[in-house]
């Protein structure tokens, strides 16, 4: 079964750096989404990407955060200049713009801001 | 904007008992209610999903139920077993439209806070 894929699993960074987190998601999906989950909290909307463009974004997604798609089959969120409570677990998602189908995550990349 | 609220918290059953886990939403518009599970280290996996036409879906051993005029909805989990212990999440959104040119939301999900099943053997 397609799945979406995330990497790094884990990053490790110092506050104030910049990082990227990569995604592929599911080849045929062509919406897309990053949702973030503090350690022990619910899973937060961070943004939604359609059609190499914003789509919608929370109040959390403010100007150090920024999404591209830069080629057929990856998605990448990138902070600018990394907080401590930017740590938290990021899931990408995607999902198929027929029908409404259910959007697929994957298994988040960990990011521990230092 | 939307906000679904989860209880309970915390959820320990005995294995062979059911299981149910409640959400309530605020916002008529949803009209799209995943519910997903998420094992430890692992992202969120659907389970089952109800649309509002509906006011109750079953898949083997887990149904959802749906009451779009008091705006909650159940998961219901029979028979449970140990592999069913997890992070149990439900959420909202609008469905997507099916061709997005036409405008409208791309169906974010808005979820519950999540209830933490334990299923003992």
């Amino acid at each position: 079964e397609p799945e979406v894929t995330q990497t790094p699993s884990h990053q490790v960074t110092q506050m104030g750096q910049e990082v990227i987190l990569r995604c592929v998601p599911i080849s045929n999906h062509l919406y897309f989404y990053w949702y973030r989950q503090i350690l022990g909290q619910k899973v937060e909307f961070l943004v939604s990407f359609y059609n190499n463009e914003i789509s919608e974004k929370s109040e959390i997604f403010d100007d150090q955060f920024s999404v591209e798609r830069p080629d057929g089959s990856n998605f990448t969120l990138k902070i600018r200049s990394t907080k401590l409570e930017d740590s938290a677990m990021y899931f990408c998602a995607s999902s198929s713009p027929v029908g409404g189908q259910p959007q697929h995550f994957g298994d988040g990349t960990r990011l521990s801001i230092l | 904007g939307e906000n679904v609220e989860q209880h309970p918290s915390t959820l320990s059953v005995q294995e062979g008992d059911s299981a149910v886990i409640k959400c309530t939403y605020s916002d008529s518009a949803s009209n799209y209610f995943p519910w997903y599970k998420q094992e430890l280290g692992k992202g969120p996996q659907l389970i089952i999903d109800i649309r509002s036409n509906v006011g109750e879906k079953k898949d083997q051993r887990i149904a959802v139920t749906l009451n779009k005029t008091a705006k909650h909805f159940s998961l219901h989990i029979t028979e449970t077993q140990p592999e069913d212990s997890a992070v149990y999440f439900c959420a909202a959104s609008d469905l997507p439209p099916r061709d997005y040119n036409y405008g409208g939301s791309q169906g974010n999900l808005i979820f519950g806070k999540g209830t933490k099943l334990s299923v003992k053997p």
